[in-house]
């Protein structure tokens, strides 16, 4: 059975600091996903980073893929309130299906 | 593009009564996805769609659930008879030929009392 786990499962921190959230899993995956699910809403696509070692940055933050395509790191700079949400990760199985992690709720303290 | 489109947003039902929930996908993508999210589960695929055709139903937790897609730009998930534990929200995603980029709609939050 391929699992995402995601770390942490909650982080609380005061805006202006930095953070780093983790989305591990043993197999490998031909490309991971980062949504952000705000209250209420349903989760939204951040990036797609599909080749080993990539890097992809939004603003202030940084998605890396793994060398093995087995891990994946969120990196936000100068965290904002507006950045509070939960974060999901999410990789292709099979038939196009998506498999999910159970995500990181990020609330940054103003 | 309006996206997803789900509705009711919010639905609470009595026990015992007959839900159904409604998805209007992104036009022209080909495939649709219902998801159920809660605290205790996350998020939990219930069946897709490729091409109006359910294609794997094997999250569908009961009999109780069932789900239609007449066609490319309609699909219904039907609860019948709803029972406190189905309480939680369902989110429709749909994606676009082979890429498992999703979109989601805004969810339906269902309670059954």
């Amino acid at each position: 059975t391929q699992l995402l786990e995601q770390s942490p499962q909650f982080l609380s921190i005061q805006e202006g600091e930095n953070l780093t959230v983790y989305c591990n899993s043993s197999s490998v995956f031909s490309s991971l996903q980062w949504y952000r699910q705000e209250p209420g809403e349903g989760p939204v696509l951040l990036v797609t980073v599909v080749t080993g070692g990539e890097v992809k940055k939004l603003k202030r933050l940084t998605f890396q893929f793994g060398d093995a395509r087995k891990d994946s790191s969120l990196h936000i700079t100068a965290a904002q309130t507006g950045d509070t949400g939960l974060y999901l990760c999410a990789a292709g199985g099979s038939n196009y299906q998506l498999i999910w992690g159970a995500g990181t709720k990020l609330i940054i303290k103003p | 593009d309006a996206g997803v489109i789900q509705s009711p947003r919010h639905e609470v039902t009595e026990m015992g009564q007959e839900v159904t929930l409604r998805c209007k996908p992104i036009s022209g993508h080909n495939s649709l996805f219902w998801y159920r999210q809660t605290m205790m589960r996350g998020l939990e695929l219930l069946i897709y769609f490729n091409n109006n055709v359910p294609i794997d139903d094997s999250g569908m937790p009961e009999d109780r659930f069932s789900a239609k897609m007449p066609n490319a730009s309609f699909s219904t998930l039907k609860i019948q008879p709803s029972e406190p534990r189905d309480s939680a929200v369902y989110f429709c995603a749909s994606t676009r030929g082979g890429n498992t980029e999703a979109f989601f709609g805004q969810g339906t939050r269902l309670t059954v009392v």
